[in-house]
């Protein structure tokens, strides 16, 4: 059964860093890899699908990358805002047919 | 403009009172899912449609019903609703047609169940 997993659960940075967020999964044989936004009361935005046979996407600031073999993407975030300040969460797909598990997020604050 | 459109936004009942959470999406998405999101647990999936009149359970199907008679409306109908059913939903939809397509959600619905 997949179980994707989010650390840190909680990171707070000052504006102008650069920042990376850690997604692990424990079955590599998935579809794709999802990063999705979630502001307070809202729902989730989706930033960047990986595809199985991608290695990294990229949009603006943001670029997300997959390992299948280590079981891990990450989300590099560059020259953090302090309108980034949200919680991200990633959700892998098992296949077309097959649903989203997503890790229970990563809440970000940019500080200025 | 594409959107996913839930209603209510937040709704309060008591312990077995019939209710309905509209989900209606403009995109002619094949796929439609609902989600409830609870604190330390993530987002768990309750049901989801591949199609119209194709519905199949979640992870937590238990206590919820779904239907499916047009492609762009999935209620979530809960019969006889307990306190354990407060949460955060959220209605989503992607398209099937096209390969990979990412995932598009509602604002939510807040529903406490006293």
């Amino acid at each position: 059964k997949q179980e994707v997993t989010q650390i840190p659960a909680a990171l707070s940075v000052p504006e102008g860093e650069n920042l990376v967020l850690n997604c692990s999964f424990t079955d590599s044989a998935i579809y794709n890899l999802q990063w999705f936004r979630q502001d307070p009361g809202k729902g989730l935005t989706s930033l960047l699908l990986i595809q199985s046979s991608q290695r990294e996407q990229t949009s603006g600031r943001l670029n997300a990358s997959l390992d299948k073999s280590s079981g891990r993407s990450t989300l590099y975030i560059a020259a953090s805002q302090p309108g980034d300040s949200a919680t991200y969460l990633c959700a892998a797909e098992g296949g077309p047919s097959d649903k989203l598990i997503f890790g229970t997020g990563t809440r970000l604050q940019v500080f200025p | 403009e594409a959107q996913v459109t839930q209603n209510p936004r937040y709704l309060i009942t008591v312990t077995g009172k019939k209710l309905t959470v509209t989900c209606s999406q403009n995109m002619n998405h094949e796929y439609m899912s609902w989600y409830r999101q609870d604190p330390g647990l993530g987002l768990r999936q309750i049901y989801y449609s591949m199609n119209v009149e194709v519905t199949d359970k979640g992870d937590v199907p238990e206590g919820y019903k779904v239907s499916r008679k047009e492609k762009r409306n999935f209620p979530l109908i809960l019969e006889s609703p307990s306190p354990n059913q407060t949460s955060l939903y959220f209605c989503a939809s992607s398209s099937r047609q096209t390969y990979n397509s990412p995932l598009h959600f509602g604002n939510g619905t807040r529903l406490t169940v006293t």
